[in-house]
Parts: C-alpha cells; structure tokens; sequence
C-alpha cells in the first residue's frame, strides 16, 4: 500500500486559513489522493479528493503537487468546528478502493 | 436521509466472551468495509463486502475475528473469545459507487476487561 506522511499536529487561529501538508513520493499513476477528517467520537468523514489537478468543494481546497508526490489541503478559514484529526490517504482501484489510514495531523484551532 | 448505523455504541465484554457488532449500511451501498481504531491510532482497514460477497478479509487479525453479510444489506462483526487488545473502535463504512465517498458510522466502542 502506498504511503503518506503528514505531520503529528498542527496549531491555528480561528478564522485564519490552514495549509495541511501530506507527502506521497511513491503514489502511482493511478492513485488518488483522499482527504479525511476525523472529529472526537465520530466516525471519519470525506472532506475531499483528486487525481492530477487543483480540486474545490464547499469544504475545502486540494493543491497537488505537479509531479504529485505531495499535496496539501486548505480549509480558507479556520473555525472551532474544523478541529480534528485530518488524514491524507492514497486509494487506488487495483486495492477496491480499499483505503489505508495513517496516523493522521491533529489540528488544533485557537480562539 | 439516515447515515450508516452502528449498534452498539458501547460494549464491555469479559475476557474470553462473545461479541457480536452490528453496522446497518446506507439504503443501496453495495460495498461495505470494517475497520479497527485503536487509541490515537488511525482506522485500520479489517474487510470488505460487495454485496453479500466478502472480497477481502486480509485484515482481519486472526480467526477469532468473523464477518457476515448473508443478504448484501446489513453486516455483523462478530469477535470470539475476546482479549483485552481487541479493545477499539470498531468502524464500519460504506459507499454507493466505486469512486463514491465512504461514508462511517460512528463506530462501537469495544472495552474487554
């Protein structure tokens, strides 16, 4: 399976953008990279995904790197509600969509 | 409309018991997974069902640990005489199409004591 790494754990300011970076120097050709999030005693929730190109939702923002070996979400501002754990996960269809979770970087967001 | 469910919400067992997880799927997911969580960890990915066909059990860590989902809708994970590291969170997940979104319940929260 292929591997992620993302920081332990980061610290913002409510109301300020956060960039959370995630490296994945061995992705394939056919992976995709997924966004998770996992807040306190719940199951994880979808945030966002993609392939090559810059991806936006109502969530968030996905920046991919143009050789794809790192990329980093952006949640544009901040709240209180965004605390949690967020997890970088690459999937691909060879595995079933078969998605492998990592530790994952605890976001901590300061009034 | 209604997300996954999962029931229990707890469970405590005594060491060597019987447990039985329940995960009731969204209304016409076809793929259904479990994971395990254990404290400060990520989920770690246990099974996967496409409908009543179970595709892949290599997670699953050893035979004490059985899944079912005899009619392709909901799905039992049952774990036989548990030890105490079968205490986590046992999650399951499931998604509409292939490259659908999974969508978690909120888990069961196995203690064995």
């Amino acid at each position: 399976d292929a591997k992620t790494t993302q920081p332990n754990s980061m610290e913002s300011n409510e109301e300020e953008p956060v960039h959370l970076p995630c490296n994945h120097s061995t992705i394939s050709g056919t992976d995709y990279i997924h966004w998770y999030r996992q807040l306190p005693s719940q199951g994880p929730e979808y945030v966002i995904h993609g392939l090559t190109s810059n991806v936006n939702n109502r969530m968030a923002s996905l920046a991919i790197a143009e050789d794809r070996k790192s990329s980093t979400l952006i949640l544009h501002r901040a709240t209180l509600r965004d605390a949690a754990v967020y997890y970088c996960i690459l999937g691909n269809m060879e595995y079933g969509n078969k998605l492998v979770f990592g530790a994952g970087t605890i976001l901590r967001v300061k009034s | 409309g209604a997300g996954v469910s999962q029931s229990p919400r707890y469970k405590v067992a005594k060491r060597g018991q019987d447990v039985a997880l329940r995960c009731d799927p969204i209304s016409g997911h076809v793929s259904l997974f479990w994971y395990q969580q254990a404290l400060g960890q990520g989920p770690e990915f246990l099974t996967y069902f496409q409908n009543e066909a179970q595709l892949d059990k290599s997670g699953l860590p050893s035979d004490r640990f059985f899944a079912e989902r005899p009619e392709g809708s909901v799905s039992t994970l049952k774990i036989q005489r548990t030890q105490q590291e079968d205490s986590a969170v046992y999650l399951c997940a499931t998604l509409s199409e292939f490259w659908a979104p999974l969508h978690f319940g909120n888990g069961t929260r196995l203690t064995v004591t």
